[in-house]
Parts: structure tokens; C-alpha cells; sequence
């Protein structure tokens, strides 16, 4: 099936750092959206991208819709002890088609 | 509105039983969706419902039977539990025909024994 691969796999930063995350593919996305999974919790999304070069914020949240439509990142800054959980990518190649998800990016934010 | 609701969050079988995992929606979305999570694995389409009565396979359906009893319920059926399918199961909706952007529930943990 499609793949996306998400990179990097795990990060320990110290709190008040900021963080970078992107997702690749080897396919053309029209719709890439980042979610994040707290501790045994559902994935919720954060952020929805529509538009190639699309650059969009929720807070200290920021995801980018790659030019080239292959790719998108997500940028946390100034990290806080909450953010940590996992980060998933995930892309919609054509409206109603099912989502492709990524492996995840485990964050760890120490105090 | 509770949103993506999912019974039970916690199930322990034996190998060869069988259970049913139920999910609800309120949100009036049309499409549901059944995911697996394993570690290292990201989440993984079981089976998807783009409309009421309408259900198809997903990447992994094997073992696993899916029924949408109406627009807000749907069910994830194990016939015969292995441990391979010991996973986290997360059922979603979504607004199918537009962008699609999917709402989680919070999940079944299953073990298999």
C-alpha cells in the first residue's frame, strides 16, 4: 500500500525547545493532516492542510503542506512538558479516499 | 456531543473466542472506520464504512468482521481471537466526499492469550 514515512522516530528534547517532524512520500498528497496521541488516549487532530505551500498555526503549532505535494512538517516551539505523546502524519490522495497514517514521531519533553 | 464513543476500553480472551467491539458516533458523519495500532506500526486500516450500508476491506481484514447497524454505530467483530490480533483498536468517523479528516475514539486495548 502507500506508505509515508515519518521521521524522526523518537526525540528527547529539555522543555522550552522547539521541535521539527516531517513526513514524506513518494506519492502526491491533496490533503496531509497532523494528529497527536496522548498516553492511551485516540489520536486528535491538530492541524489540516488543504493547499500545496499551505502554511497553517494552531498556537505554537505550525504544519506546512510541501510544495511538491510529497511532503509536510510540523514545527512545535517552545516545547512545554504537555506535548509529549506521539505525532502522526497522515495524507488523503483524492477527496473521500481512505487516509494513509505514518509510523508516529514519540516525543519526550523533560522538565 | 461525546463524539467517536468505543466499548469496551479494556478486553482480556483466550485463543478461539469470540467478542464484538462496539463504537458510536454523534457527529452525523457518514464514514466509520475500524484501525489497529501496533508498536512501530502506526495505525492500520481495518475496515471502512464510506456510508450507512456500505462496508469494505481495509489493509488488514483478515479475521475480523465489521457490521454498521445504522449511521451511528459500528461494530468490530473477532470470530476467532488469535494472539496476533492482541492490538489497541481505535474506531473513527468522518465527513466522507470532502475532506475526509477523521475523529478517534479512545480505544480498546485486546489482549489475546
Amino acid at each position: 500500500g502507500q506508505q509515508l514515512n515519518q521521521s524522526p522516530q523518537s526525540m528527547f528534547i529539555q522543555e522550552g525547545e522547539d521541535v521539527s517532524m516531517n513526513c514524506t512520500s513518494s506519492s502526491i498528497f491533496n490533503t496531509w493532516l497532523w494528529y497527536k496521541q496522548d498516553p492511551g488516549e485516540g489520536p486528535v487532530l491538530l492541524i489540516a492542510l488543504y493547499k500545496a505551500g499551505e502554511l497553517t498555526s494552531n498556537g505554537r503549532l505550525t504544519a506546512q503542506f510541501g510544495i511538491t505535494r510529497k511532503d509536510s512538517f510540523l514545527n512545535i516551539s517552545a516545547s512545554i512538558p504537555s506535548d509529549v505523546g506521539i505525532y502522526f502524519c497522515a495524507g488523503l490522495r483524492t477527496s473521500g479516499s481512505r487516509l494513509t497514517f505514518g509510523e508516529g514521531t514519540q516525543l519526550t519533553v523533560n522538565p | 456531543n461525546a463524539g467517536v464513543t468505543q466499548t469496551p476500553k479494556f478486553q482480556v480472551l483466550k485463543t478461539g473466542q469470540s467478542m464484538t467491539l462496539q463504537c458510536a458516533q454523534d457527529m452525523n458523519h457518514n464514514s466509520m472506520y475500524w484501525y489497529r495500532q501496533d508498536p512501530g506500526m502506526g495505525l492500520r486500516l481495518i475496515y471502512y464504512s464510506a456510508s450507512e450500508g456500505t462496508t469494505d476491506k481495509g489493509e488488514v481484514p483478515n479475521g475480523y468482521n465489521v457490521s454498521r447497524l445504522n449511521k451511528r454505530e459500528f461494530s468490530l467483530r473477532l470470530e476467532s481471537a488469535a494472539p496476533s490480533q492482541t492490538s489497541v483498536y481505535f474506531c473513527a468517523s468522518g465527513l466522507a466526499g470532502g475532506t475526509d479528516t477523521q475523529y478517534f475514539g479512545p480505544g480498546t486495548r485486546l489482549t489475546v492469550l
